[in-house]
């Protein structure tokens, strides 16, 4: 099975940096992703990491270490629009259908 | 963006009463997952397939059958719907296993079951 686990809610001031933490548990790991949502809408593709280290796009950059198990999603520059939940996934080819498990999400409300 | 849409987009049924839910993609993508979406358990696979025909069970499949009789639709039934089905569900398309895409996901169907 698969486990994982990110903080449920987080706030932070416009203008800021924020990370969000994702841990996971898998046997056949082939990747992890993070998606936005924002409220009422469908999640949207936000990065990708399959191998270790940082992947950076524009504002947003993503981390993976794959002998922790860990990976974080860093925002910056915070705006009033990134106020979303931010939901970790991991793909497990174990069993085949390129299937993703997601962790709960993180609601990241940002304040002025 | 990728097409897909799913219909209908919100509903409320009947306890006991059957639904079928559609998606239908315009991308030949090869896979395609339902998900349902609730608060406190993000997004749980119900069912996924992986080509025509070909269907298997995801980890809360009990209660959910599914069919894909053309590559372009993927059709969720509730066979006797029961309250604690009510939710969001969302279907998603993926188009190979080498590509680092994930998924993308049409709007969602709010269902609700009274």
């Amino acid at each position: 099975g698969q486990n994982i686990d990110q903080p449920t809610e987080m706030t932070a001031t416009e203008g800021a940096i924020v990370q969000i933490n994702c841990t996971y548990q898998t046997s056949g790991f082939n990747g992890l992703f993070w998606y936005q949502q924002h409220a009422g809408e469908a999640p949207t593709f936000l990065s990708y990491n399959v191998l270790d280290g940082l992947e950076e796009k524009g504002r947003f950059s993503s981390f993976l270490s794959r002998s922790k198990g860990y990976s974080y999603l860093l925002l910056k520059e915070l705006q009033m629009k990134d106020s979303a939940s931010y939901l970790c996934a991991v793909r497990d080819l174990t069993g085949g259908g390129n299937k993703l498990t997601f962790g709960t999400g993180t609601q990241l409300k940002v304040e002025l | 963006d990728a097409g897909i849409t799913q219909s209908p987009r919100h509903k409320v049924t009947e306890t006991g009463t059957p639904v079928t839910l559609r998606c239908h993609q315009t991308e030949n993508h090869r896979y395609m997952y339902w998900y349902r979406q609730d608060p406190g358990h993000g997004l749980r696979l119900i069912h996924y397939s992986y080509g025509v025909k070909d269907t298997d069970k995801g980890e809360v499949s009990d209660g959910y059958s599914v069919s894909r009789s053309k590559t372009e639709d993927f059709l969720l039934t509730l066979e006797s719907a029961t309250s604690s089905q009510t939710s969001v569900y969302f279907c998603a398309i993926s188009d190979s296993t080498d590509r680092g895409y994930g998924y993308t996901f049409g709007s969602g169907t709010r269902l609700t079951v009274v």
